[in-house]
């Protein structure tokens, strides 16, 4: 079956800076990699996705990339704020399939 | 609002005593969920629902069972709770039409089984 590693599994950045999370997938028939957001106390959010017609997609300071050859995606999120401190998790799943497997999370800190 | 409801938030049991927790959408999706969050381990799937009647194992199935008998529903019931069934649990659905894209998490269920 599928699996999705992930890393890092905790990242400590500045407030304004940069910051990065990546996955890796196994199964090359997987077709849709969505990324979710969890915030303390709450269930995830799916914040963006990209499918596998695509290399990259942008939503304001957060952009995904994803290189089908090197079965991996990566996550962006510019101009860190501290309301993006959060747990997130990238996922791959593929047409066909309801399971999706999710990374094991990377919990995101930004301080002020 | 469009959401996914979860009852109850918090629940302590003890080791075999049968227990039920609901979960319920107000959005007419067909796709619906369980998933449960342990330490380390991200989000693992117990079950799913493509539509009514129609449910299927995830990849961790053993020791749960779930229903839908109505489109907005899909309770998850643990017949005998057990110690390693102590875990955090979401329940999801999404959008008419799709897989498992773009779902809707709902707040969770913090299970404790002593």
């Amino acid at each position: 079956g599928e699996n999705v590693e992930q890393h890092p599994s905790t990242l400590s950045v500045q407030e304004g800076d940069s910051a990065v999370i990546k996955c890796t997938y196994s199964d090359s028939a997987s077709n849709y990699f969505p990324w979710y957001k969890q915030e303390l106390g709450k269930g995830p959010q799916l914040i963006i996705d990209i499918r596998s017609n695509v290399g990259e997609k942008k939503d304001q300071r957060i952009a995904v990339t994803l290189n089908k050859t090197a079965k991996h995606f990566s996550l962006h999120i510019t101009e860190t704020q501290p309301e993006d401190s959060a747990v997130y998790f990238c996922a791959a799943s593929k047409g066909g399939s309801y399971i999706p497997t999710f990374g094991r999370g990377t919990s995101l800190i930004v301080h002020p | 609002e469009a959401q996914v409801t979860q009852n109850p938030r918090y629940l302590i049991t003890v080791t075999g005593k049968k227990l039920t927790v609901t979960c319920s959408q107000n959005m007419n999706h067909e796709y619906m969920s369980w998933y449960r969050q342990d330490p380390g381990l991200g989000l693992r799937q117990i079950y799913y629902s493509m539509n009514v009647e129609v449910t299927d194992k995830g990849d961790v199935p053993e020791g749960y069972k779930v229903s839908r008998k109505e489109k907005r529903n899909f309770p998850l019931i643990l017949e005998s709770p057990s110690p390693n069934q102590t875990s955090l649990y979401f329940c999801a659905s999404s959008t008419p039409g799709t897989l498992a894209y773009e779902q809707y998490f709902g707040p969770g269920t913090r299970l404790t089984v002593t």
